[in-house]
């Protein structure tokens, strides 16, 4: 059971250069998310997915777009790449809205835009 | 709005000690709380969360959580460290006004000195 898992693990970018990262979770999961970490600021959410079909703006969504074609798969694309894009990103997944939020997160995706 | 706090960049700690994180959140209504540690270059993994019930929370890796409803806290707690659970340690409560989404705290790390 490969649970939640994101491609690719490393990118380097240079500045207007454009990329995709997929999340794929294998859990029948409704629920998806896409997270970034920088140092000293935690976990942000960038956007979110309650279904298939369906996406939502978090806390941080400026410069990124998200897809949610098929339910197993939660696509975030970056238009633009700036340096301040640079992060950690995580996806992780969860069942519905009748649970209690336990997350499954995948192992994360390293950018640097240069 | 809600939040939660971890007053502590880093905890460090001699194997064997015990140890503590402190996490203090702030809600209107009822917590829904939750741990989750993140060893390096890996995603975050639930430890253990608060829903209702009794306040001394068990988790994985003999983890445990102690809910206090006067002092608003949920610290994490184990009798002796281990030098394997040097993480980073995030506490997280489940937003009130879109419950879908956690809300994450900056985090932790822990050291546990051999």
């Amino acid at each position: 059971n490969a649970g939640v898992t994101q491609t690719p693990k490393f990118r380097v970018l240079k500045t207007g250069q454009s990329m995709t990262l997929l999340c794929a979770q294998d859990m029948n999961h409704e629920y998806m998310y896409w997270y970034r970490q920088d140092p000293g600021m935690g976990l942000r959410l960038i956007h979110y997915s309650v279904g298939e079909g369906t996406t939502a703006k978090g806390e941080v969504p400026d410069g990124y777009n998200v897809s949610r074609l098929k339910k197993q798969n939660f696509l975030l694309g970056l238009e633009s790449a700036a340096p301040s894009q640079t992060s950690v990103y995580f996806c992780a997944s969860r069942m519905t809205s009748g649970d209690t939020g336990e997350l499954f997160f995948g192992e994360g995706s390293r950018l640097t835009v240069l | 709005a809600q939040s939660v706090a971890q007053p502590e960049d880093q905890v460090n700690v001699a194997e064997g000690n015990p140890l503590t994180v402190k996490c203090t959140y702030s809600v209107s209504g009822n917590p829904y709380l939750f741990w989750y540690v993140q060893y390096p270059n890996r995603g975050l993994q639930f430890l253990l969360k608060y829903i209702t019930g009794d306040n001394l929370v068990k988790g994985s890796y003999g983890f445990e959580a102690e809910f206090n409803k006067s002092q608003t806290s949920f610290h994490l707690k184990k009798p002796s460290a281990l030098v394997s659970d040097s993480a980073l340690y995030f506490c997280a409560v489940r937003d009130e006004g879109a419950t879908n989404k956690l809300i994450f705290g900056t985090g932790t790390l822990l050291a546990v000195q051999p």
